[in-house]
């Protein structure tokens, strides 16, 4: 079975500053994918980022970049210059084919408050 | 842009009534799921739809079922509402086949059962 783990309940960074939200993965099968959401106080899911298993090298979209270290099953957020608006919770999830759907399990999630 | 909606933001229900949560997306797309979260436990998948009519279980079915008469539409069925099925409902959908799979996701309806 396939199990997301992200360690970190809440974390502080101030503001214009990176920060690193931890995601651990175990999983058998060899190709996979791990994708970033992230949920405002407003409560819907935004997609941040997606890394395949046999990409070679780390995803990135604007200022957010994913840290994929195989070998070590980790799949780390890094944002960049944060901003007052990404105070937020932040699910990292993996993907798993059932059928013709891309089944995803979710982590319990990191809330991001940034600070002035 | 993919629009995917509930019917209800929110939702308050008595013990042992028969709820319906909706969902209908705009972008043709096969799969479609409905996952619970609740504070703590992240989302948690309750079934998922990758064609009409076709449905399978996810990690927590009890209590729950589904139905899928259309492909934009996939409803959830609390056949008799209890109190731990208070939670937030949220809606997804996503293509299938190649490309990163991504989910799409609705506003979510926060369910309050008395």
């Amino acid at each position: 079975a396939q199990k997301i783990t992200q360690t970190q309940p809440g974390m502080f960074v101030q503001e214009k500053e990176a920060v690193t939200l931890d995601c651990t993965y175990d999983t058998s099968d060899p190709s996979y994918g791990l994708f970033w959401y992230k949920q405002p106080s407003s409560g819907e899911m935004i997609f941040l980022i997606y890394q395949g298993s046999y990409d070679q090298q780390n995803a990135t979209e604007g200022r957010y970049s994913l840290n994929f270290q195989k070998a070590r099953k980790s799949a780390n957020l890094v944002i960049s210059a944060s901003q007052l608006g990404d105070s937020a919770m932040y699910f990292c999830a993996m993907r798993e084919r059932v059928r013709t759907a891309s089944k995803l399990t979710f982590g319990t999630g990191t809330r991001l408050q940034v600070t002035l | 842009d993919v629009k995917v909606t509930q019917s209800s933001r929110y939702l308050v229900k008595r013990t042992g009534e028969k709820v319906f949560l909706e969902c209908v997306q705009d972008m043709d797309h096969e799969n479609m799921f409905w996952y619970r979260q609740d504070p703590g436990l992240g989302l948690r998948l309750i079934y998922f739809s990758y064609d009409v009519k076709m449905k399978e279980k996810g990690d927590i079915p009890e209590g729950y079922s589904v139905s899928r008469e259309k492909k934009e539409r996939f409803s959830l069925i609390l056949e008799s509402a209890s109190t731990n099925q208070t939670s937030m409902y949220l809606c997804a959908s996503s293509l299938s086949g190649g490309g990163n799979y991504e989910q799409y996701f609705g506003p979510g309806t926060r369910l309050t059962v008395t």
